[in-house]
């Protein structure tokens, strides 16, 4: 079993959508939670980090995490085609010396 | 790219010529990785670096070797490319340090280096 599950996709919404994006995880020691975003031939980008349970909000995005499921999601409101792209989860645990990706999931937003 | 440069960005080689790729961090932090990514399989970490001369292998270790004789340099070597090797190889630093919520054990990527071996 996979330390982290992301569902691929692909995810095709229109503009102006609610997008949720989610990923399970099957360590309980995780407690730093981040979320990526990668254009097309580009590096990923930190979009959010967590740490520890509960919710984050920045502008339309919003992290939550929920440790007693172990399962964490992205919420991004009124969604533009500038969101467009591949999102990573990733995590990892207090020492920090090795971090967890899921395999991205991609998003096409459609004007 | 939070102060990674990766040189060189793209590279064509051939089977059985040795391969040298740069990582170059501003921040001082102390965690170093090299990760590679291909279709299907996401990011997956090669070797990682925890401080100069400190270096531990990943999960795709096998072909590669690293090293870090500067805090702000992180080399990967293949030292006899193989056409499974060709891919996009990222970069990433980490302050990683240890424990309070305040800790921000985040990475910063790279923008990625091409690599494709004929």
């Amino acid at each position: 079993q996979k330390e982290v599950e992301q569902d691929p996709g692909p995810l095709s919404v229109p503009e102006g959508a609610i997008v949720s994006l989610n990923c399970t995880y099957s360590n309980s020691a995780f407690q730093y939670f981040m979320w990526y975003r990668q254009y097309s031939r580009k590096g990923p980008e930190l979009l959010m980090y967590t740490y520890s349970s509960g919710n984050k909000e920045d502008g339309r995005f919003t992290a939550q995490v929920d440790k007693s499921s172990k399962y964490i999601s992205l919420f991004i409101r009124d969604s533009q085609p500038s969101d467009s792209a591949t999102y990573l989860c990733a995590m990892t645990s207090n020492t920090g010396n090795q971090f967890y990706f899921g395999t991205g999931t991609s998003l096409t937003v459609i004007p | 790219d939070a102060g990674i440069t990766q040189s060189p960005r793209h590279k064509v080689t051939e089977t059985g010529t040795p391969v040298t790729l740069r990582c170059h961090q501003t921040e001082n932090h102390r965690y170093m990785y090299w990760y590679r990514q291909d279709p299907g399989h996401g990011l997956r970490l090669i070797h990682y670096s925890y401080g100069v001369k400190d270096t531990d292998k990943g999960e795709v270790s096998d072909g590669y070797s690293v090293s870090r004789s500067k805090t702000e340099d992180f080399l990967l070597t293949l030292e006899s490319a193989t056409s499974s090797q060709t891919s996009v190889y990222f970069c990433a630093i980490s302050e990683s340090s240890r424990g309070t919520p305040l800790a921000k054990n985040i990475q910063y990527f790279g923008a990625g280096t091409r690599l494709s071996v004929l």
